[in-house]
């Protein structure tokens, strides 16, 4: 069964730091992974979607990378900002039992301090 | 705007009173699906919906029923509400089942005392 792990699982560091969340996934047979931000009681945002076939996408500051074969993903966030302090959540979508195909892991919450 | 809403945003109820949770995207989006999300749990997959009335479960559908007669909704029913089930909900749909961005309705916090 597909298991999702983000680590850390909080992380606080000054605004302007350059930073890394990790995420990894322990079956490689995905059709993606989506990088979601999530702020306190809210809703889920799509920052990033990386299709299998593909190493890495950017948007703005965020840069996230997949390495499908050693089961892992990161985000990249330049220049931390205090705006971008939220849980960050990956998803991979899975091949296979074709509906039921979306797990989540348990979220990075970072606090970028002022 | 391309968006899924949901509907009631907050609601707070009482044991074994019926609600719907509705959902509505106007993506003309196959693929629709459910998740709660708990403290320590995360995001769990309730149930989902490949198509018009094409229903399966997810891995948490006890205590819940769907339904997917248009295209566009697919609301949550709980017929029978107890406090275990008190958590927040997420609808979200995608252009079809496979490799396709998933979008997520701003939440649903339901409380059943």
């Amino acid at each position: 069964k597909q298991e999702v792990t983000q680590i850390p699982a909080a992380l606080s560091v000054p605004e302007g730091e350059n930073l890394v969340l990790n995420c990894s996934f322990t079956d490689s047979a995905i059709y993606n992974l989506q990088w979601f931000r999530q702020d306190p009681g809210k809703g889920l945002t799509s920052l990033l979607l990386i299709q299998s076939s593909q190493r890495e996408q950017t948007s703005g500051r965020l840069n996230a990378s997949l390495d499908k074969s050693s089961g892992r993903s990161t985000l990249y966030i330049a220049a931390s900002q205090p705006g971008d302090s939220a849980t960050y959540l990956c998803a991979v979508r899975l091949k296979g039992n074709y509906g039921q195909n979306f797990v989540f892991g348990p979220g990075t919450r970072l606090s970028v301090l002022p | 705007e391309a968006q899924v809403t949901q509907n009631p945003r907050y609601l707070i109820t009482v044991t074994g009173k019926k609600l719907t949770v509705t959902c509505s995207q106007n993506m003309n989006h196959e693929y629709m699906s459910w998740y709660r999300q708990d403290p320590g749990l995360g995001l769990r997959q309730i149930y989902y919906s490949m198509n018009v009335e094409v229903t399966d479960k997810g891995d948490v559908p006890e205590g819940y029923k769907v339904s997917r007669k248009e295209k566009r909704n697919f609301p949550l029913i709980l017929e029978s509400p107890s406090p275990n089930q008190t958590s927040l909900y997420f609808c979200a749909s995608s252009l079809f089942a496979g490799g396709h961005e998933q979008y997520f309705g701003p939440g649903t916090r339901l409380t059943v005392t």
